[in-house]
């Protein structure tokens, strides 16, 4: 049974970095027959996918225009874990952010517990 | 960006009854569509993808059917624990969106 755990601090100041980590338990992160993402959650913006990462002999990333460069996911694939990392966050990146697992197509089937950022000086 | 609009933003529905909740999407996506369902405080569960295909352990009461730019999520006997929000999701194109979401309220 997959199971992906999250962490990470619920309050970034405003310019400063989010980062979280989802590590993951019932599969292997360079499966390649899988993709890993983060998704996030606000009134205001409702739900949007921001990136995915992938192993297919190699690693590949896809991310959301919206959040443009300020967006990095990493796997790390000796802790069997992925990060999320996003520059320069304004209020509006205040949400839930989710990691999630699909199964080769962008549908979330396996989904983290959520974690609550704020963003607030 | 495919635009994902879903209607009623709440369906008020007695138990035993049926819901349809409707989805429509801004250009074609073919049959590249998921719906999730959320309940407070808890993350989306996947119910439905490939537009009609339910996910695994879903019950048999929920269903998907439509293609192209207009697609249909019924749940044929409302049971107490369908209550929550619905979601409807493409992925035919970069990046995955969402609709606003389907509130289904007891009524």
């Amino acid at each position: 049974q997959v199971q992906l755990q999250q962490s990470g601090p619920g309050l970034v100041k405003p310019s400063q970095t989010l980062t979280l980590t989802c590590a993951i338990s019932g599969d292997t992160i360079s499966s390649n027959s899988v993709a890993w993402n983060w998704i996030r959650q606000s009134p205001s913006r409702g739900l949007e996918w921001l990136g995915r990462t992938y192993y297919r002999s190699k690693w590949y990333n896809h991310y959301a225009v919206s959040v443009g460069s300020r967006i990095t996911i990493n796997p790390d694939t000796s802790k069997n874990q992925l990060s999320l990392q996003l520059n320069s966050v304004t209020p509006e990146d205040t949400a839930v952010y989710y990691c999630a697992r699909d199964q080769g197509i962008a549908v979330a089937v396996n989904w983290g517990q959520g974690t609550l950022v704020t963003v607030s000086s | 960006e495919t635009v994902m609009t879903q209607s009623p933003a709440t369906l008020s529905v007695s138990p035993g009854e049926r819901a349809t909740l409707s989805c429509r999407a801004s250009q074609s996506v073919s049959i590249t569509l998921a719906w999730y369902q959320q309940k407070p405080g808890q993350a989306p569960r996947l119910l439905i993808y490939g537009a009609s295909t339910r996910a695994t352990d879903i019950p048999a009461r929920f269903s998907g059917s439509g293609s192209g730019t207009e697609f249909t999520l019924t749940i044929s006997s409302l049971q107490s624990e369908d209550f929550a929000v619905y979601y409807c999701q493409q992925y035919d194109n970069w990046p995955p969106t969402f609709g606003q979401g389907t509130r289904l309220e007891i009524k």
